[in-house]
């Protein structure tokens, strides 16, 4: 049982360049979301699913996009790096209100240097 | 707006010793409160959680005590080990929610020093 999985662990892109976040959950979750934490900063959601075919805006979206074909898979698009972006992105799944509590699980991060 | 706030960046504590970490919150929809701990170059792992119909919450070495009317939680480490020092994030969600999407603070260093 691997939990969340995310790759890469580490990337550095140029400015304007394009690059696909990867994150997989075996946990049968419904529920999938992405993050960033900036340095000294809590994390801030940028999108999120509550099931395959199903995706939405969190508090910080502008400048990334996401897909949600299957259960397993939520990949989170950069299509225009800036520098603003530099960040670690977390990918964590859930499973509320079936018989299990409301915590979110978390998978180990991407470090994103774009420059 | 921050909606949960970690005022405190840091704290430092004995080993054997009680860790008392704050939160505050401003939503008065909130009604889940969690507790997460995050080691360096890994991801949050989830340590205790709270609703508000609670006032407390025990699991082994740590509590976590909500005050509704003050709008503010607190999570206490007894005793305290240096394997605790971690950054500490509160968070909190609205379970009537279609998403159960989580706020969080800003986060609490923790060092426990042997």
């Amino acid at each position: 049982n691997a939990g969340v999985t995310q790759t890469p662990k580490f990337r550095i892109l140029k400015i304007g360049q394009s690059m696909t976040l990867q994150c997989a959950q075996d946990m049968n979750h419904n529920y999938m979301y992405w993050y960033r934490q900036d340095p000294g900063m809590g994390l801030k959601l940028i999108y999120y699913s509550v099931g395959a075919g199903i995706t939405d805006k969190g508090e910080v979206p502008n400048g990334y996009n996401v897909s949600r074909s299957t259960t397993e898979d939520f990949p989170l698009r950069l299509e225009l790096a800036a520098p603003s972006q530099t960040s670690v992105y977390f990918c964590a799944s859930s499973s509320p209100g079936q018989g299990s509590s409301y915590e979110q699980y978390f998978g180990p991060g991407t470090r994103l240097t774009v420059t | 707006d921050q909606q949960v706030k970690q005022n405190s960046p840091s704290l430092s504590v004995q080993e054997g010793r009680i860790s008392i970490l704050n939160c505050d919150y401003t939503n008065s929809m909130f009604d889940y409160f969690l507790w997460y701990k995050k080691y360096p170059a890994e991801g949050p792992t989830f340590l205790i959680s709270i609703s508000s119909i609670k006032d407390k919450n025990e699991d082994g070495r740590f509590t976590v005590f909500l005050n509704k009317s003050a709008k503010h939680l607190s999570l206490h480490i007894v005793p305290s080990q240096p394997g605790d020092s971690a950054v500490y994030f509160c968070a909190a969600s609205t379970l009537t929610g279609a998403n159960s999407k989580l706020t969080f603070g800003k986060g609490i260093t923790l060092s426990v020093r042997p």
